[in-house]
């Protein structure tokens, strides 16, 4: 069975400073990976995804995450924060081998963002 | 112009009072999910549907039912409602036919439960 940590459960940040959420996982077979963005009372938005080829995966709004597969980590980084970026992101793992798509989510970080 | 659509956007039912929740979609996808997130905590899938076909999570109570009439529509039937199924239900879209594809969330439907 895979699994997914979220390392920190609540990350307060300054207005214009960098941000990263930290993500690993663990799985017996191959994954794909996710950050979700969740806005307060609204459903998951997609932030981007890692399927194949160049680690580096670049997303809405300005993020960017780098799969790791030797250390089995996704981070999620944003140079320079907005007051908007203020919500809970999660991250979650799909197995390759998994025809539907279901999605296993790590518990969310709560980014907040402050003047 | 949203692709999944969860009506309605709170809910708010007693112990005990059958609640039911739905979903429709316009991306004509094969595949919804139901998921349920409750305070602070990860979505955690309820079960799923691929075209007609039912599948379960081995965790989900009996007390949680679903029906999908139809491509575009999908309701999530909580029979007894009891004080810990208030949560956030998360209702979500996918196609199968390629590599991870993403999924399609709604908004959602906070249900309470007094």
């Amino acid at each position: 069975a895979q699994s997914v940590t979220q390392l920190d459960s609540q990350v307060p940040v300054f207005e214009e400073a960098p941000v990263e959420l930290r993500c690993n996982y663990s799985s017996s077979v191959s994954v794909y990976l996710f950050w979700y963005v969740q806005y307060p009372n609204q459903g998951l938005q997609l932030l981007l995804k890692y399927l194949s080829g160049s680690t580096l995966v670049k997303g809405i709004n300005g993020f960017e995450a780098e799969f790791n597969k030797s250390q089995t980590s996704f981070h999620l980084r944003k140079p320079s924060v907005h007051i908007s970026d203020t919500a809970e992101y999660f991250c979650a793992v799909s197995l390759i081998t998994d025809s539907w798509g279901k999605l296993q989510f790590g518990a969310g970080t709560q980014v907040v963002v402050t003047p | 112009d949203a692709m999944v659509i969860q009506n309605p956007r709170y809910q708010v039912t007693q112990f005990g009072k059958p609640v039911t929740l739905s979903c429709s979609q316009t991306l004509n996808h094969n595949v919804m999910y139901w998921y349920q997130q409750k305070s602070s905590q990860a979505p955690k899938l309820l079960f799923h549907y691929y075209d007609k076909d039912f599948n379960n999570e081995a965790d989900t109570p009996d007390n949680f039912q679903s029906r999908r009439p139809n491509t575009s529509f999908c309701f999530l039937d909580i029979r007894s409602p009891g004080l810990g199924d208030a949560a956030m239900y998360l209702c979500a879209t996918s196609q199968i036919g390629g590599f991870g594809e993403k999924l399609f969330f709604g908004s959602g439907t906070q249900l309470s439960v007094l």
